[in-house]
């Protein structure tokens, strides 16, 4: 399993940005996917969730209604769209599988990781 | 929200003792809780899953216990690689969360 995030960088609170992790080395369709952050210096957050075949979503109350979760399972690429940032979520955004069955849970691999700073 | 506690914060050990870190949950999880090592810079890794479950290819000297609302994380005996941050995850319901964390660190 290779996980690989880009797109993260430098905005201006009120901005967007979206995020891509490219998959590779597994099914990725058949894989729930996630997104989870954390801020400098602190622990770990979830943010998002998505089905494998994308039909559903879940999110974290501090980025619903701003943050969209999306998937193309013809190019093995999640996304993140981040809309009307916020200091606050300026943090290392992390792309993961999620394993979502009833015998195990887990968010078993990560990417390594990408900087979202958001500052004027 | 289910809220996750972890004890201690912080923790102070030396290679080859034994220790054990704490996840306590607002509620009953049944036994959706997993386990995480996170080191400096790096991105987290699965350790345990399903609360006792050890992930294929990681040492068994890591261990998990618990269901319901109490959980343990136990390293028989701790080696040069095992200081790092040590995170505990709720799967059983949106929206999922992560304990604080727990830092252990060299003595």
């Amino acid at each position: 399993v290779h996980l690989v995030e880009s797109g993260g960088g430098l905005v201006q609170p009120g901005g967007s940005l979206r995020l891509s992790c490219a998959a590779s080395g597994f099914t990725f369709s058949t894989y729930a996917m996630t997104w989870v952050r954390q801020a400098p210096g602190k622990g770990l957050e979830w943010v998002s969730s998505i089905s494998g075949s994308g039909g559903s979503t879940y999110y974290a109350d501090s980025v619903k209604g701003r943050f969209t979760i999306s998937r193309d399972n013809s190019k093995n690429t999640l996304f993140l769209q981040m809309n009307s940032l916020r200091a606050e979520d300026t943090a290392v955004y992390y792309c993961a599988t999620f394993a979502a069955y009833s015998w195990m849970r887990a968010f078993d691999s990560w990417g390594q990781g990408a900087l979202v700073t958001v500052s004027s | 929200d289910i809220q996750l506690t972890q004890s201690p914060s912080f923790l102070s050990a030396s290679v080859g003792d034994r220790v054990t870190i704490t996840c306590r949950a607002s509620q009953g999880i049944s036994s959706y809780l997993a386990w995480y090592q996170q080191k400096p810079g790096k991105a987290p890794k699965l350790l345990i899953y399903s609360a006792s479950s050890l992930r294929s290819g990681v040492p068994s000297r890591f261990s998990g216990s618990g269901s319901g609302s109490e959980f343990t994380l136990t390293i028989s005996s701790l080696q040069p690689e095992d200081f790092a941050t040590y995170y505990c995850q709720q799967l059983d319901d949106y929206p999922l969360t992560f304990g604080p964390g727990t830092k252990l660190d060299i003595k």
